[in-house]
């Protein structure tokens, strides 16, 4: 089955304690990219990665990482997570072509930051 | 003015309404349009891409407006699941690969 694998679904953790938010495609998509979802802000994104080794930032980078290793992993860096990273966070996938792209989402991380 | 700007709703129809969502959009480079659908606290879905002639899902409708900057989604005959926070969303393509998405609108359909 095509899918977007995130892991962990649900995530407390406290101030400085570094974490990584793992996300996995099974569709050979060259396109990956990490959203976070705040009440009345709608979904910013925050890195994307273009294909291996490729990544660029988004709206929202500051304290966070990516990396783009294989083309299936598009994992999710906090060094050094803060209370005002609580949010809802997906990771979503996508073909690069020229007509227009759909998203897949895989099915998002609580995170939340005491 | 902001990248892409939705109706505030919420929007409460009774079942069998017909319902109109607008949002706008800032950027006249932009190409590409989406509307996704979204359920509370769960992923966005694709629900259809907008192309400039329009086009029809069965009771989707999604029209496209290059001139006024502005893209529509129609819902006919609305049913109790289609209940759900509607996403408008726009694609720039350039160097950055960016997609902006709307605060979404929040579609409640009653009995």
């Amino acid at each position: 089955e095509a899918q977007v694998t995130q892991n962990p679904r649900y995530l407390i953790t406290v101030t400085g304690k570094k974490l990584t938010v793992t996300c996995s495609q099974n569709m050979n998509h060259e396109y990956m990219s990490w959203y976070r979802q705040d009440p009345g802000l709608g979904l910013r994104q925050i890195y994307y990665s273009m294909n291996v080794e490729v990544t660029d930032k988004g709206d929202v980078p500051e304290g966070y990482k990516v990396s783009r290793k294989e083309k299936r992993n598009f994992p999710l860096i906090l060094e050094s997570p803060s209370p005002n990273q609580t949010s809802l966070y997906f990771c979503a996938s996508s073909l690069v072509s020229g007509a227009g792209e759909k998203l897949f989402f895989g099915s998002g991380t609580q995170l939340s930051v005491l | 003015r902001k990248e892409v700007e939705q109706d505030p709703g919420p929007f409460n129809v009774p079942e069998g309404a017909t319902v109109a969502f607008n949002c706008t959009y800032s950027n006249s480079a932009s190409q590409s349009f989406f509307w996704y659908r979204q359920d509370c606290r769960k992923e966005p879905k694709l629900l259809m891409s907008v192309y400039s002639s329009g086009n029809e899902d069965g009771r989707f409708t999604a029209q496209l407006n290059r001139a006024s900057q502005y893209i529509s989604l129609l819902i006919r005959d609305s049913k109790l699941s289609d209940s759900a926070t509607y996403l408008c969303v726009v694609n720039r393509r350039s160097s950055n690969y960016k997609l902006t998405f709307g605060k979404g609108t929040l579609l409640t359909v009653n009995p």
